[in-house]
């Protein structure tokens, strides 16, 4: 199983700056199969970023995904009052199971 | 646009079996793609369930395949989810996705509370 590892747990930032938010993995991961997903309270994840680094249809280009191997990266240029939530990083692999999440980031204001 | 839509009884006692469906909408789920089930405890992260294709092929999380059954009825446009033997530990939020590598988009996901 590959394990995603996301860092750190809480990260606190006022609106306009700018968040960096990492994943990493337990083992090399396809940057083809690396997602980004955000999650307000009471809500359903929505993908942000497929293919490590490729936005899904209708999301910002504050947000951008990046990274190779074991190290991926989702930023954030700069923080709107919306963007506060937990971000998840998901696998798609051959190891069983073929797809795992990291533990979540929580994106608080500062 | 696609959207999709889980249903079930959101009360379980233990050892019972949850039964959950998720109609589709926009999109024919005969035309391709897998369809997958996550669930997310109250409070914590995400765990991927199992998919299914179209055609009724299958794939599990290891850790749930000996109690998961995943089924798809092309005719209703929908698919389910059956969790045989289910404990305290089965309490989640349970989401149904469009599974392409990656899931987009997701139901709003129904709260199974397992409790006698």
């Amino acid at each position: 199983e590959i394990v995603l590892t996301q860092s750190p747990g809480t990260l606190s930032l006022s609106p306009g700056e700018r968040a960096t938010l990492s994943c990493r993995a337990s083992q090399s991961v396809s940057s083809s199969y690396l997602a980004w997903y955000q999650q307000k309270p009471g809500q359903a994840p929505r993908l942000l970023i497929y293919g490590a680094s490729s936005r899904a249809t209708g999301i910002p280009d504050r947000f951008s995904g990046s990274g190779s191997g074991t190290d991926f990266t989702l930023t954030i240029s700069r923080l709107e009052p919306e963007d506060f939530a937990v971000y998840y990083c998901q696998q798609y692999g051959s190891s069983p199971p073929p797809y795992t999440f990291g533990q979540g980031t929580k994106l608080e204001i500062k | 646009q696609v959207q999709l839509q889980e249903s079930g009884p959101g009360l379980v006692k233990p050892s019972e079996t949850l039964s959950l469906t998720c109609a589709v909408s926009g999109y024919s789920i005969s035309s391709g793609y897998y369809w997958g089930w996550i669930r997310q405890p109250p409070g914590k992260g995400l765990e991927w369930i199992g998919s299914i294709y179209h055609s009724g092929s299958t794939y599990y999380n290891p850790s749930l395949k000996s109690r998961v059954t995943i089924s798809v009825d092309t005719s209703k446009n929908q698919f389910s989810l059956k969790l045989s033997s289910v404990t305290a530990a089965d309490t989640a939020v349970y989401y149904c996705a469009r599974d392409e590598y990656w899931f987009d988009p997701w139901g709003q996901g129904t709260l199974v509370t397992v409790s006698s």
